[in-house]
């Protein structure tokens, strides 16, 4: 039962475009999501995160709108540069347990094309 | 101020045996949580430690298992592995967890490849 899915398993943009990454979730009881950025062999990068209290977050190039009613997010990166190239992961949490246990979703690998 | 810290970084063991793999968290942390990341299975939540107690587990065998001592050290053993268990083992650690708002920050991970 994948309770957190990223349905792209891969996005190309141009360089100075903007990169739209989505993510869907399941389950009604998560209330703080997560983005990382992952390359081979290395532990995710904390990029952005926002709790369900919140439909938007925003740091730099990175803002992350949720949508509860939809149980959707998504991670917008403007303008996109060739460094972003990496694998983005969406994670979310139950948060009225106070729990280290995040759920992962599959990943969509990002190609930010020069 | 150190990140969290995996070691070892690169190992490979024999099916049967087992492994330990060591992480120390940021300082100041209390919750360290451990990950399995495959290609097939993605990332995997195995459990998570808060002031030396399991807080939460995942849905892995009983081979799978850890530890957390009072400096917030934390150690994850497998015992008789199997091909399977090739994965990077990824340690994270936050200062509470998720649930308050605390960031989960991760490891570079232990790549353990069993032959």
């Amino acid at each position: 039962d994948q309770q957190v899915k990223q349905n792209s398993p891969s996005l190309s943009v141009q360089e100075g475009r903007i990169s739209i990454l989505n993510c869907d979730y399941t389950n009604s009881m998560f209330d703080y999501f997560l983005w990382y950025k992952k390359y081979p062999a290395e532990g995710p990068t904390f990029l952005i995160s926002i709790s369900s209290i919140k439909d938007k977050n925003e740091d730099g190039r990175f803002t992350v709108f949720l949508n509860k009613s939809a149980k959707h997010l998504s991670l917008h990166i403007v303008p996109s540069q060739p460094g972003d190239s990496a694998v983005y992961f969406c994670a979310a949490s139950k948060g009225s347990s106070n729990t280290g246990k995040l759920i992962f979703g599959q990943g969509t690998t990002l190609q930010v094309k020069p | 101020k150190a990140g969290v810290t995996q070691t070892p970084r690169y190992l490979i063991k024999t099916r049967g045996q087992q492994v330990t793999l060591s992480c120390s968290p940021i300082s100041g942390h209390r919750s360290v949580s451990w990950y399995q990341q495959t290609p097939g299975q993605g990332l995997q939540f195995l459990f998570e430690y808060f002031s030396e107690t399991q807080r939460n587990k995942g849905n892995f065998p009983g081979r799978f298992s850890g530890r957390q001592f009072s400096n917030s050290r934390s150690e994850m053993n497998v015992s008789t592995l199997e091909l399977g268990d090739s994965a990077l083992y990824l340690c994270a650690s936050s200062l509470e967890g998720p649930g308050g708002g605390n960031t989960i920050y991760f490891g570079e991970g232990s790549w353990l490849t069993v032959v």
